[in-house]
């Protein structure tokens, strides 16, 4: 176990719907990522907070969101869904936000549009 | 631009037998990071190994060991006397300026 909790565990929703998904971070850690993992496009970067503040942006559609609340948890938004954002949705946490740092990862949040 | 290449697919073995996994990165910077993570059936993402680039000395943690080679942008992991439990899907991955990309993973099937 990880330390990284993250819900829901499956979502189901249809095209053109809005969702959320939520990531407590491991006790301690002021780092979080999110990553969307898909057949196609493998393991991808989509973005980083340390502290509440964005700290580095990779392959994030504009249709998606994400915050840092002060008690540190995270939750990626994804709005106006289509078919091709099926994926397992990863959140990872670190100490903090240094290169060196491994992250440690949840258990993802499968997400499948209908 | 970072790149991380996994060359190898699939990859099928019987117990007991050694098997190396390939990691191929390209990269600018001359300050890197460079991990193995595990992505066991169960879905999570499990830490094996972080090293530096400015590292190059070969590291052995049980069956697990890992082959550093700078000359040729090269981070291969083998495992020896490979076991039913190691099957897995394996990632490669090179972090710098809060950018972490990951290869495209080696599925790992260790038959009894």
């Amino acid at each position: 176990d990880s330390g990284v909790t993250q819900t829901p565990k499956h979502l189901i929703t249809a095209t053109g719907q809005r969702v959320t998904l939520r990531c407590s971070p491991r006790s301690g850690d002021l780092s979080v990522y999110w990553y969307q993992q898909s057949l196609d496009q493998g393991l991808q970067f989509l973005i980083q907070y340390y502290n509440g503040e964005e700290r580095a942006k990779g392959n994030i559609l504009e249709r998606f969101s994400a915050q840092q609340f002060p008690d540190l948890h995270s939750e990626l938004n994804l709005s106006s869904l289509e078919l091709g954002d099926s994926a397992l949705y990863f959140c990872a946490s670190s100490v903090g936000a240094r290169d060196y740092e491994k992250l440690f990862f949840g258990s993802g949040t499968q997400l499948s549009v209908l | 631009a970072q790149k991380v290449t996994q060359a190898q697919t699939e990859i099928s073995v019987v117990e007991k037998e050694d098997v190396t996994l390939d990691c191929v990165y390209e990269t600018r910077d001359t300050t890197y990071y460079l991990f193995w993570y595990k992505q066991p059936p169960s879905g999570e993402l499990v830490f094996l190994i972080r090293r530096n680039s400015f590292d190059e000395q070969n590291e052995i943690s049980g069956r697990y060991s890992w082959n550093f080679q700078k000359s040729t942008s090269s981070f291969n992991f083998t495992i020896t006397a490979s076991q039913v439990v190691d099957s897995a899907v394996y990632f490669c991955a090179l972090k710098n300026n809060n950018d972490m990309r990951f290869g495209a993973g080696t599925r790992l099937t260790v038959k009894p």
